[in-house]
This record gives structure tokens, sequence and C-alpha cells, in this order.
């Protein structure tokens, strides 16, 4: 399977816990993005990022979340300390070099999903 | 800023029936506009796009026209498959920037 690859698909966190999500951009990608779903809402753009670079992250929390993606090995979206307000599946996306950019087309994972008790 | 308003769900139709799911939208600039679809349990694949305005996306059966006039995307579909059932979003890409922006989801189901 050459397309984004997300880990894991489902996890459960007691409060205060940390959350790890990986993702694997498609090959050949080097923009990732990763976005939140709520229950029963839309998605929300949370960050942009590109090897070793923060791009925008506009959409991110202030306290909690963080995102990374090191020149090796997938970008991970960290929450720390996590609440139940935290319960959502969350997506990340890839997009081909900036040449593309403008068309805006992005290739999406199928999603963690992320619960808390 | 930019933002994207879809017709509220959900929607269902039975199976061959006419579909339409208005989008609108507010962005400064030329936007691309976009229609992904999730099937249940699985992430968001692109349907169609349009990159300018009076361009027609097309996929699948489905149709949606750019019309800056109005500034909307308005989805259509002849005839729908119970398949067809999912959740679909209208987007926004900015022309200079690097998101996406997504309108809420309409949700369709399909009955045979």
């Amino acid at each position: 399977n050459a397309g984004v690859m997300q880990n894991p698909r489902h996890l459960v966190r007691r409060r205060g816990q940390e959350a790890r999500l990986r993702c694997s951009p498609m090959k050949g990608h080097s923009h990732v993005y990763w976005y939140r779903q709520l229950p029963e809402e839309g998605l929300k753009f949370m960050v942009y990022l590109q090897k070793e670079n923060i791009i925008d992250e506009s959409g991110m929390p202030k306290e909690r979340f963080s995102a990374e993606f090191p020149k090796e090995g997938p970008s991970i979206l960290r929450i720390q300390q996590v609440v139940r307000g935290d319960s959502a599946a969350y997506f990340c996306a890839s997009s081909a070099p900036s040449v593309y950019l403008h068309t805006g087309e992005l290739f999406f994972g199928e999603g963690s999903r992320l619960t808390v008790l | 800023g930019n933002s994207v308003t879809q017709m509220e769900g959900p929607v269902t139709l039975s199976e061959e029936a006419f579909l339409t799911i208005n989008c609108t939208y507010t962005a400064t600039g030329y936007p691309s506009l976009f229609w992904y679809v999730q099937y249940p349990g699985e992430g968001l694949q692109l349907l169609l796009k349009a990159t300018k305005a009076d361009d027609k996306g097309s996929n699948k059966g489905f149709e949606a026209t750019y019309r800056k006039e109005t500034t909307s995307f308005h989805l259509e579909k002849g005839s729908v498959q119970v398949s067809d059932s999912a959740v679909y979003f209208c987007a926004l890409g900015e022309t200079s920037g690097s998101r996406l922006t997504f309108g809420e989801g309409t949700q369709l189901t399909v009955n045979p």
C-alpha cells in the first residue's frame, strides 16, 4: 500500500496520559498535514509540516499539542495530558512538492481514532 | 477568512434518485474547489475538483461546476446508488496557502 499510513488506527487513553499518533506520507510526498474531526463535525486544520519544519501551525491548540516531521521517520502528532475533549479522529494527509500546492489536492490516511476515558 | 458552507444533512434518498448537495464558499482570490467523500471508517478520498471559474469537475457520475458569480460548487448526480452512501465534504484550497478548508460534511444514505 503506497498510500498515507497512519497508526495506531485506534488509541484509548485515560485522562492525563499522552497520545502519540504517527503518519507516513505517500511515497515521494514531502508535505504533511494534520486535521482533527470531532464527532458529528467537519475536519479542522491543525498543522502543516515539511521535513524538519513546521510551516503553518495556526490550527494547533496553544497547549498540550505538538507536531514534528523529522528528517527520518514518520510525522508525529503528540497530545500531552489528554482530556475527554481530545477524543476525535485525527487525519493525516500528504501532498506532492510545492509546485502542485496551488491546486490544494491532499491524499488522506484512514485516520487515528483517539478515545479518552 | 475563508469558509465553506454545506447544506445540512443527513440526506436520505432512494436508489436512482437525483442528488444535489449544496456548497457555497467565501474566499479571497481565486481558490480551487473540491469534493471529498468519506466512506464509513475510512479516510477522505478526492471525488472531483475544479481549479477555476466555470470549470466542471466530474467523476463516477458526480458533477460540480465552479460558479464564481454565486460562489457555489454544488454536487450533483443523476442517479444515486446504495454504494454512494457516505459523507461528502466540500473544500476550498487557498491559492497561496497550504491548507484545505472543509465544510461540515453531508451524510448521504441511499436506500435500495
